[in-house]
C-alpha cells in the first residue's frame, strides 16, 4: 500500500494567487482529515470527511479555505486568495473509520510570498 | 473544547535509558488517543492507538497507557536507542475530531 499520497510536496506562490492542494487517501479508508501544522499553533484539524461528506468544517480558518471530496479516493483543499500566513505545513490523514487509527501522508508545505 | 498538553517539551537522556512522555486532556469523554513520531521535516508517524474501553497498548519497546478518569496517557520506551529521536506527539479524538499535543521533542545521545 502507498500510504496517504499528497501533492505536491512544496509550493511556493505569491500573495493573492489560489493554491489547490491535492490528497489521495489509502483505499478502503472512508474518513480523510486535513490538518495545519505551524510552529506557533502547532498541528490544527481544519475539516475532515467521512464517506466523502464533510462532517466538520469549524477548524477552517476563513472563507478563504474550502475543501472537496468529489469520490472516495481523491480530496482537495483551495485556498483563495493566498496569504503570507497561510504558510505552513499542510497534512492529509486518513483512517478507515470516525475514531480509528489515522495515517497521515508527507504534507505540503507552502510557502506564500 | 479539548486541550492536550505534553510534558516535557524536550527531553535528552542517553542511549539505553528507559524515559516516559506524558499526555494529558481536560475531557475524558475520548474515543480514542493515538501516540505519534514525527522526524524533522516529515509526517506523522502512528505508533499506538489506545481505544477509550483499554487501559494500554504494546508495541515492541514501547508501551502507551491510558486513565481516562485522570485524563492522562503515558508512552513508556524501554532501552532507547539514537534512532529514537523524534517529536513525539498525543492526540486525543472526541466525537471525531482529534486535538494534538505540542509534542516532547526526545534526544537520544549515543
Amino acid at each position: 500500500d502507498a500510504g496517504v499520497i499528497q501533492s505536491p510536496r512544496h509550493e511556493v506562490t505569491e500573495m493573492g494567487q489560489e493554491v489547490t492542494l491535492r490528497c489521495k487517501p489509502i483505499s478502503g479508508h472512508n474518513s480523510l482529515f486535513w490538518y495545519r501544522q505551524t510552529m506557533m499553533r502547532g498541528l490544527e484539524l481544519l475539516i475532515y470527511f467521512n464517506n466523502n461528506v464533510p462532517i466538520d468544517d469549524s477548524g477552517m480558518p476563513e472563507d478563504r479555505f474550502s475543501a472537496k471530496m468529489p469520490n472516495a479516493s481523491f480530496s482537495t483543499l483551495k485556498i483563495q486568495p493566498s496569504e503570507p500566513r497561510d504558510s505552513a505545513v499542510y497534512f492529509c490523514a486518513s483512517s478507515f473509520y470516525l475514531a480509528t487509527e489515522q495515517f497521515f501522508g508527507p504534507g505540503t508545505r507552502l510557502t506564500v510570498l | 473544547k479539548q486541550e492536550v498538553t505534553q510534558i516535557p517539551a524536550a527531553l535528552s537522556v542517553p542511549e539505553g535509558e528507559n524515559l516516559v512522555l506524558n499526555c494529558s486532556f481536560t475531557d475524558s469523554a475520548i474515543y480514542n488517543l493515538q501516540w505519534f513520531r514525527q522526524d524533522p521535516g516529515k509526517g506523522l508517524t502512528s505508533l499506538l492507538l489506545i481505544q477509550s474501553s483499554q487501559r494500554e497498548q504494546t508495541s515492541g519497546r514501547l508501551n502507551a497507557s491510558l486513565d481516562k478518569s485522570s485524563g492522562r496517557s503515558t508512552l513508556y520506551i524501554a532501552a532507547s536507542q539514537p534512532g529514537d529521536s523524534a517529536t513525539y506527539l498525543c492526540s486525543s479524538t472526541n466525537a471525531g475530531k482529534s486535538t494534538f499535543g505540542d509534542g516532547t521533542t526526545l534526544t537520544v545521545k549515543p
